[in-house]
């Protein structure tokens, strides 16, 4: 079975700084999709960033990057510019292929404090 | 351009009782997912759904918990009878591709 791992419970940073926040994972197979969702206190499920097994680049949005390293198997999130309304849990996730007929596995999440 | 819609936004209930949350998917979606969240375990799939025939449902904690997907646009999740460590936040998502968009959730208090 997958399993996600995210081994920082807890993040803060500096309103303006840049924080990364760690997500590493277990899998036998070759493709698939990995998520970061961020989950304000809204609670509200909201898709950060994904990235394509397949795709050796890093995906990038704005102000969110990743590093993803497909043989140590570790997706990382960095968040440059750091802003207040970046503060939230956020979470790693995986997903095999298969048209969207397929669920997520979640890590337990890293809840990220902005100081300003 | 609508989201994932579930109702209700909050339940409280009390045990035995049972409970029925609601979920609309985004329209031309056809992949429906439940997930459950709890402080102890996490984001946990109970079960999804694909052109509304259930794919998988071994997420499902017990046989009191029960999904249906009558049509494309509406699925439900039943607890009956409710216990009061079925207490947790249920999120309905649903996808056309590999992403998948959430609605904003309900969070079931079961007294």
């Amino acid at each position: 079975a997958q399993t996600v791992t995210q081994s920082q419970p807890e993040m803060s940073v500096q309103e303006a700084e840049t924080v990364t926040l760690s997500c590493t994972y277990d899998t036998s197979e070759s493709d698939y999709y990995l998520f970061w969702y961020k989950q304000p206190p809204s609670r509200q499920m909201i898709l950060v960033i994904r990235q394509e097994a397949y795709k050796q680049q890093n995906a990038t949005e704005n102000r969110f990057s990743v590093n993803f390293q497909k043989a140590a198997k570790s997706f990382s999130l960095k968040i440059s510019d750091s802003q207040l309304g970046d503060a939230a849990m956020y979470f790693c996730a995986y997903k095999i292929p298969g048209g969207g007929a397929d669920g997520l596995t979640f890590g337990k999440g890293t809840h990220l404090i902005i100081q300003p | 351009d609508a989201g994932v819609i579930q109702s209700p936004r909050h339940e409280v209930t009390e045990m035995g009782q049972e409970v029925t949350l609601r979920c609309k998917p985004i329209s031309g979606h056809n992949s429906l997912f439940w997930y459950r969240q709890t402080m102890m375990r996490g984001l946990e799939l109970l079960i999804y759904f694909n052109n509304n025939v259930p794919i998988d449902d071994s997420g499902m904690p017990e046989d009191r918990f029960s999904a249906k997907m009558p049509n494309a646009s509406f699925s439900t999740l039943k607890i009956q009878p409710s216990e009061p460590r079925d207490s947790a936040v249920y999120f309905c998502a649903s996808s056309l591709m590999e992403v998948q968009y959430f609605g904003p959730g309900t969070r079931l208090t079961v007294t």
